[in-house]
């Protein structure tokens, strides 16, 4: 099976300007989860969905927000960007759910604001 | 807050050592996993244990669990050079959130 993939793998944007991230998982995974990892606050779960449906949300403001279409592929999207915003967001799938069963990583998206 | 906190925040060994990295929890979980990062990279699992469970292992790998003391620990043998990475654990407390401890940068030096 092809693994997670996300694209694209690296963008830089400009504050006040909007961005939109891509994720397939691997085929027959329901469940896809994105993270936000920094140096300063490490790996931060950002949000996870499950057959289309939002099931948890991590603690991140509203600009932050994604969806979940019915071939499972996800996107996340940030809008009026800011500096702390650069980061290497990261999706996974999964079969069940983030804590019930391993996750699969993407090679993650490298995000720089300037 | 994060849920989980590695330690130590950086380990150095030489090769054909074993390395030995610590997590601890806060709250109760159902089950704890072990994460491996290559710099720069998405994260690779390495191993799942259920809160049911005490030990187990995986080729090299030997994970404990304690959950009167919420804690984990992650123990590489023989360690080579390309075990070199951040190890993280990610714990699952419920209700679908998954959270990464700050994890261990382990270098294994040939």
């Amino acid at each position: 099976k092809a693994g997670v993939t996300q694209t694209p793998r690296y963008l830089i944007k400009t504050r006040g300007q909007q961005v939109t991230l891509s994720c397939s998982p691997i085929s027959g995974h329901r469940s896809v989860s994105w993270y936000q990892q920094t140096p300063g606050q490490g790996l931060q779960f950002l949000f996870e969905y499950f057959s289309e449906t939002q099931r948890n949300k991590g603690n991140f403001p509203g600009r932050f927000s994604g969806r979940q279409f019915s071939n499972s592929r996800s996107e996340m999207n940030v809008s009026t960007l800011e500096l702390g915003d650069s980061a290497l967001y990261l999706c996974a799938s999964s079969l069940v759910g983030a804590g019930g069963s391993r996750q699969f990583f993407g090679p993650g998206t490298r995000l720089t604001v300037l | 807050s994060q849920q989980g906190e590695e330690d130590p925040q950086a380990l150095s060994i030489q090769e054909g050592e074993n390395a030995t990295m610590n997590c601890s929890y806060k709250t109760s979980i159902n089950n704890l996993q072990w994460y491996r990062q290559n710099s720069g990279r998405g994260l690779v699992h390495l191993i799942l244990i259920r809160s049911n469970e005490r030990e187990k292992h995986s080729g090299r790998l030997r994970v404990t669990l304690d959950t009167s003391k919420k804690s984990s620990s992650l123990l590489i043998t023989a360690s080579r050079a390309a075990d070199t990475a951040s190890y993280f654990c990610a714990t699952d407390a419920g209700g679908n959130q998954f959270y990464f401890g700050t994890g261990t940068s382990l270098t294994v030096i040939p």
